[in-house]
C-alpha cells in the first residue's frame, strides 16, 4: 500500500519567515495530494491540494510543488503569521479515494 | 449548509465493553472514512466505504467495524474495547470517485480505563 513520510516533525520560524514541509510517496498510482490543517482541538481542514498534472499551486501565501518523478511535494508558506501556528498534514489519494496520511509538522510561529 | 457530524464528543467507557461511535453527513458523499489520531502516528484508516452496503478495512481495522446502511451514516463500532483503543477519532466524507476532498466531522475522544 501507499506509504507516506512526513518533515520534519517539528518546525519552528520567526513571524514574516518562510516554512516548507516536505513529503514522499511511494505509489505511483497516487494523483492527488491535499495539505491539511489542523489547529488545536480541531479537525484537520483543507487549505491547498494539487493533482498529479500539474507541478504547482499557489494561494496567497500558501504554494505545493509536486515532483512526480521523484515522488515528492511540498508545502510552502511564506510571510508566515502567529495563526499559521498548527499541525500540518500532506496526504496521497489514488482514483480509489481514501488518502494515506503523513505523521504530521507541528508549525510554531513566533511574533 | 452541508456538513458532517459526529456523537458523541467525548466518551469514557470500561475494557471490555463495545461502544459505538457515529458519523452522519448530509452532503450525499458516497464515500466514508474512519481515522484515528494518536501522537507521533497522525491519522490512521481503520474502515471506509465507497457507498451503501460497502464496507472495507484500512491498516488498523483489527476490534473495529462498521456498516453502512444508508449513504449519510456510517457508524463505528468497538466489539470489545481495549486501552490500545483510547484514541481520538475523525469520520470523513468525500465525492466519488475519490481523488477530492475530504471533509472532517469534530472528531471523538474515546477513553477506555
Amino acid at each position: 500500500g501507499e506509504n507516506v513520510e512526513q518533515h520534519p516533525s517539528t518546525l519552528s520560524v520567526q513571524e514574516g519567515d518562510s516554512a516548507v514541509i516536505k513529503c514522499t510517496y511511494s505509489d505511483s498510482a497516487s494523483n492527488y495530494f491535499p495539505w491539511y490543517k489542523q489547529e488545536l482541538g480541531k479537525r484537520p481542514q483543507l487549505i491547498i491540494d494539487i493533482r498529479s498534472n500539474v507541478g504547482e499551486k499557489k494561494d496567497q501565501r500558501i504554494a505545493v510543488t509536486l515532483n512526480k518523478t521523484a515522488k515528492h511535494f511540498s508545502l510552502h508558506i511564506t510571510e508566515t503569521q502567529p495563526e499559521d501556528s498548527a499541525v500540518y498534514f500532506c496526504a496521497a489519494n489514488t482514483n480509489a479515494g481514501k488518502s494515506t496520511f503523513g505523521d504530521g509538522t507541528t508549525l510554531t510561529v513566533k511574533p | 449548509d452541508a456538513e458532517i457530524t459526529q456523537s458523541p464528543r467525548h466518551k469514557i467507557t470500561e475494557t471490555g465493553r463495545q461502544v459505538t461511535l457515529a458519523c452522519h453527513q448530509t452532503w450525499n458523499h458516497n464515500n466514508m472514512f474512519w481515522y484515528r489520531q494518536d501522537l507521533g502516528h497522525g491519522l490512521r484508516l481503520i474502515h471506509y466505504s465507497y457507498g451503501v452496503q460497502d464496507t472495507n478495512k484500512g491498516e488498523v481495522s483489527d476490534g473495529y467495524s462498521v456498516s453502512r446502511s444508508n449513504t449519510e451514516d456510517l457508524p463505528l463500532t468497538l466489539e470489545s474495547a481495549a486501552s490500545s483503543q483510547t484514541s481520538v477519532y475523525f469520520c470523513a466524507s468525500s465525492e466519488s470517485p475519490g481523488n477530492t476532498e475530504a471533509f472532517f466531522g469534530q472528531g471523538t475522544r474515546l477513553t477506555v480505563v
